[in-house]
């Protein structure tokens, strides 16, 4: 297997443009999640899919984040506005199980100048 | 209530070294614990779990963790420090229920001195 694929592994856009990441988990897994990665803040959780379905999205941080995940097979983050502050690498993980191990994609870096 | 603790933020060890990393855990339900690793530019992979069996697990590269539940501890040992050691290292906890997701720590940084 390829492993969870994720798309852009950078991106660099100007404050108040649209953002969207891209993730592929590994194919047969019924979770999906996101994560936000910052020295700040340490590895945040933002959001969870089981089955396609938002589970819990307490973590995305405003409205201006939005995910999505129309198939078993792709999701996508979406920020807008961005800002100078989301700047983060942005993880991608799926597992089998809600409580079993997760498997990480490579991230994408966001920087938002 | 699920949680983990990681003791350190960054950790030093000269190459050869023991490397020996904590962690303690909190949990409602019998715990799967685990392991994973964060090299510079990468996402975490996991090192090791474990899920109720023997309590010594080894893992990848070396690295092995014991399960310590008087101590609700597991804490991460390698015998023998590599340079190709240096990176983020996280504890994890498995969630309360079984849809709920891990709660990860916040993670130590290994560095290793030649």
């Amino acid at each position: 297997d390829a492993g969870v694929i994720q798309s852009p592994r950078h991106e660099v856009t100007e404050m108040g443009q649209e953002v969207t990441l891209r993730c592929k988990p590994i194919s047969g897994h019924d979770y999906l999640f996101w994560y936000r990665q910052t020295m700040m803040r340490g590895l945040e959780l933002l959001i969870y899919f089981n089955n396609n379905v938002p589970i819990d999205d307490s973590g995305m941080p405003e409205d201006r984040f939005s995910a999505k995940m129309p198939n078993a097979s792709f999701s996508t983050l979406k920020i807008q506005p961005s800002e100078p502050r989301d700047s983060a690498v942005y993880f991608c993980a799926s597992s089998l199980s809600g409580a079993g191990e997760q498997y990480f994609g490579p991230g994408t870096r966001l920087t938002v100048t | 209530a699920q949680s983990v603790t990681q003791l350190g933020s960054h950790v030093s060890v000269s190459e050869g070294a023991l490397v020996l990393l904590r962690c303690n855990y909190s949990s409602s339900v019998p715990p799967y614990l685990f392991w994973y690793v964060q090299y510079p530019n990468q996402g975490l992979q996991l090192l090791l779990k474990y899920t109720s069996a023997a309590t010594l697990v080894k893992g990848i590269n070396g690295f092995e963790a014991e399960f310590k539940k008087s101590e609700t501890s597991f804490h991460l040992t390698k015998p023998s420090a590599h340079m190709s050691d240096a990176a983020e290292y996280f504890c994890a906890v498995r969630g309360a229920s079984g849809n709920t997701p891990l709660v990860f720590g916040k993670g130590t940084r290994l560095s290793v001195i030649a």
